[in-house]
């Protein structure tokens, strides 16, 4: 069975700081790994995704995963954070390349950016 | 192109009651998910379809149902209203090819009282 785990519910950084936001998976096949933000009383917007190409996956908005196997790690990351990146980042796995496959998401990290 | 439309945005309803979520997906995707988001059990997935079909199901009592049209759009009911079903119910629609990511729409909040 696939399953995700989002170290920290809850990430603090400082305006032009480094964002890492961690993401580990669990997953019997090769897996299909995606990050999202929420935004406050909005749907999941699609940050990035790894599809068994490049194992560097750039996303919007200046974010960036890397896929590493044997650490079974996808985490997200941004080099220098902005206040409008503030929100909820949900890590999620899907074990089959094909439509309708259930999404299996992590609990989430908020992240907080002060000035 | 237009996303995913979800209807009605909020809902409130009252314990035993039942309610219908619409979703309208992106033209031309014919897959779409339904998930239920709460604060202590997260993103959950209800159910798929994709032409007309349910083809995946998720863990959840058969109070939870769910259709789609001709035109791709979706409904998803639930019945007998309980407190626990308050959430943020989601709907996401993807084409065939699902390497392209799954779009989400703004969700409907189900307040049960």
């Amino acid at each position: 069975a696939q399953s995700v785990t989002q170290l920290g519910s809850h990430v603090s950084v400082s305006e032009g700081a480094l964002v890492l936001l961690r993401c580990n998976y669990s997953s019997s096949v090769p897996p299909y790994l995606f990050w999202y933000v929420q935004y406050p009383n909005q749907g999941l917007q699609l940050l990035l995704k790894y599809t068994s190409a490049a194992t560097l996956v750039k996303g919007i908005n200046g974010f960036e995963a890397e896929f590493k196997k044997s650490e079974t790690s996808f985490h997200l990351t941004k080099p220098s954070a902005h206040m409008s990146d503030a929100a909820e980042y949900f890590c999620a796995v899907t074990p089959l390349p094909q439509a309708g496959t259930a999404l299996i998401f992590g609990k989430g990290t908020t992240l907080s950016v002060s000035s | 192109k237009a996303g995913v439309t979800q209807t009605p945005r909020y809902l409130i309803k009252t314990r035993g009651q039942q309610v219908t979520l619409s979703c309208s997906p992106i033209s031309g995707h014919r897959s779409v998910s339904w998930y239920q988001q709460t604060p202590g059990q997260g993103l959950q997935f209800l159910f798929e379809y994709f032409s007309e079909t349910q083809r995946n199901k998720g863990n959840f009592p058969g109070r939870f149902s769910g259709r789609q049209f001709s035109n791709s759009r979706s409904e998803m009911n639930v019945s007998t209203l309980e407190l626990g079903d308050s959430a943020l119910y989601l709907c996401a629609s993807s084409p065939p090819d699902s390497l392209h990511g799954y779009t989400f729409g703004s969700g409907t909040r189900l307040t049960v009282v």
